[in-house]
């Protein structure tokens, strides 16, 4: 069975851009976390997906934003990209909410 | 709401000597916890996971782990370190209400020859 599998794997923007991460999930996984990774911050809960509902939120601004379609396929956005939004974004499904997560890769953002 | 705090951020071992990452876990309803163990460049891997039954877990790769209601706490051992074990170790705790998973700051395991 494939894993978790996001796309593109590494970015490069420049500040005030905006951004469009996806991830696929495991085939039957229906719900979808999005984290951001970085040194200072460690691992730090975004949103997580459930139904294409929206059904946790993180303690971040309304510039990252997602969403996720009915193949269970889920997308982050990004608009007005800051300096300070440079991390590892990892994606992670699970086939129940409470169940282990499946981490993917990961998108590594620069921004410049 | 839900905290894991992870003591020590950075711990090193001699290759064969015993691992042992703590963990201690804050949460009003019980908990589940998870440890994740993270390569470079990698996503994080299930090492092990407690939802109910028995308290001491038995994972991947040697690593073993005990739920210890009194303590608040999930510590992660293994009897002897491997050169292949180094990497950065995460523990998490959601519930079986709906709380997203939180994880702890982690902590960096280097084996040393």
């Amino acid at each position: 069975k494939a894993g978790v599998t996001q796309t593109p794997r590494y970015l490069i923007k420049t500040r005030g851009q905006q951004v469009t991460l996806s991830c696929s999930p495991i085939s039957g996984h229906r719900s979808v976390s999005w984290y951001q990774q970085t040194p200072g911050q460690g691992l730090q809960f975004l949103f997580e997906y459930f139904s294409e509902t929206q059904r946790n939120k993180g303690n971040f601004p309304g510039r990252f934003s997602g969403r996720q379609f009915s193949n269970s396929r889920s997308e982050m956005n990004v608009s007005t990209l800051e300096l300070g939004d440079s991390a590892l974004y990892l994606c992670a499904s699970s086939l129940v909410r409470t169940d282990e997560q499946f981490f993917g890769p990961g998108t590594r953002l620069t921004v410049l | 709401a839900q905290s894991v705090t992870q003591l020590g951020s950075h711990v090193s071992v001699s290759e064969g000597a015993l691992v042992l990452l703590r963990c201690n876990y804050s949460s009003s309803v019980p908990p589940y916890l998870f440890w994740y163990v993270q390569y470079p460049n990698q996503g994080l891997q299930l090492l092990l996971k407690y939802t109910t039954g028995a308290t001491l877990v038995k994972g991947i790769n040697g690593f073993e782990a005990e739920f210890k209601k009194s303590e608040t706490s999930f510590h992660l051992t293994k009897p002897s370190a491997h050169m292949s074990d180094a990497a950065e170790y995460f523990c998490a705790v959601t519930n079986n209400y709906g709380q997203n998973f939180v994880f702890g700051p982690g902590t960096r395991l280097s084996v040393l020859p």
